[in-house]
């Protein structure tokens, strides 16, 4: 079945630790993006993606770093310089272009202490 | 000034009910794009509709409506007789230009959480 895979579902990692996030989607969408999500809140962009090989910052891309290699690979790593990186961070992906639906991955929850 | 507002955080209501999810937007652009996601407890979004500016017709999809009104900038969403499945965060999200040459950003308001109580 298509669609998007993030692993894994919960992450726990100490203060001042690096620690990247996968995500992969086999619906050969061009476009892919990064967003976080805390309690009572939206979603906020923290990178995407419209090519291999190019990334953009989004609202909040302090603290945190992507690469793009492959087309259907878009992992996120977060950087012990990221103040507060406990949160719930979900992946998306989708054609080029507003008119289309983002489509989500089932999301990560990551604690760190 | 927050570009699309949920201004309810949370709502409950009994099976059964109808009840209706409000969102406001802002911009200032002709062509522009408006989402329903909705999040169950397991956390992933699942796309509900898309409506793109130019069309302001209503639609209904089984229990699910949407009421687009341009003069207000509001797109509305409706559950008619409320139940337990329904219960999950609503989010509202406006794609509009923004990066650059075909570029558009989606943004989302803070969700609306719904209580369907049997």
């Amino acid at each position: 079945d298509g669609g998007i895979t993030q692993s894994p579902k919960y992450l726990f990692r100490k203060e001042g630790q690096n620690v990247t996030l996968s995500c992969e989607q086999n619906l050969n969408h061009d476009a892919m993006y990064w967003y976080r999500q805390d309690p009572g809140q939206g979603l906020r962009l923290i990178y995407y993606s419209q090519i291999v090989n190019d990334f953009q910052k989004g609202d909040i891309a302090e603290g945190y770093s992507v690469s793009r290699e492959k087309k259907e690979s878009f992992p996120l790593t977060v950087t012990s310089a990221q103040k507060n990186p406990t949160a719930f961070y979900l992946c998306a992906s989708s054609p080029l272009g507003g008119s289309y639906e983002q489509y989500f991955g089932p999301g990560t929850r990551l604690t760190v202490t | 000034a927050q570009k699309v507002t949920q201004a309810q955080t949370e709502i409950s209501v009994v099976e059964k009910e109808d009840v209706t999810l409000d969102c406001v937007y802002e911009t200032r652009d002709t062509t522009y794009y408006l989402f329903w996601y909705k999040q169950p407890p397991s956390g992933e979004l699942v796309f509900l509709i898309r409506r793109n500016s130019f069309d302001e017709q209503n639609e209904i999809s089984g229990r699910y409506s949407w009421n687009f009104q341009k003069s207000t900038s509001s797109f509305n969403f409706t559950i008619t007789a409320s139940q337990v499945v329904d219960s999950a965060v609503y989010f509202c999200a406006l794609s509009e230009p923004s990066w650059g040459a075909g570029s558009y950003q989606l943004t989302f308001g803070k969700g609306t959480k719904l209580s369907v109580i049997p």
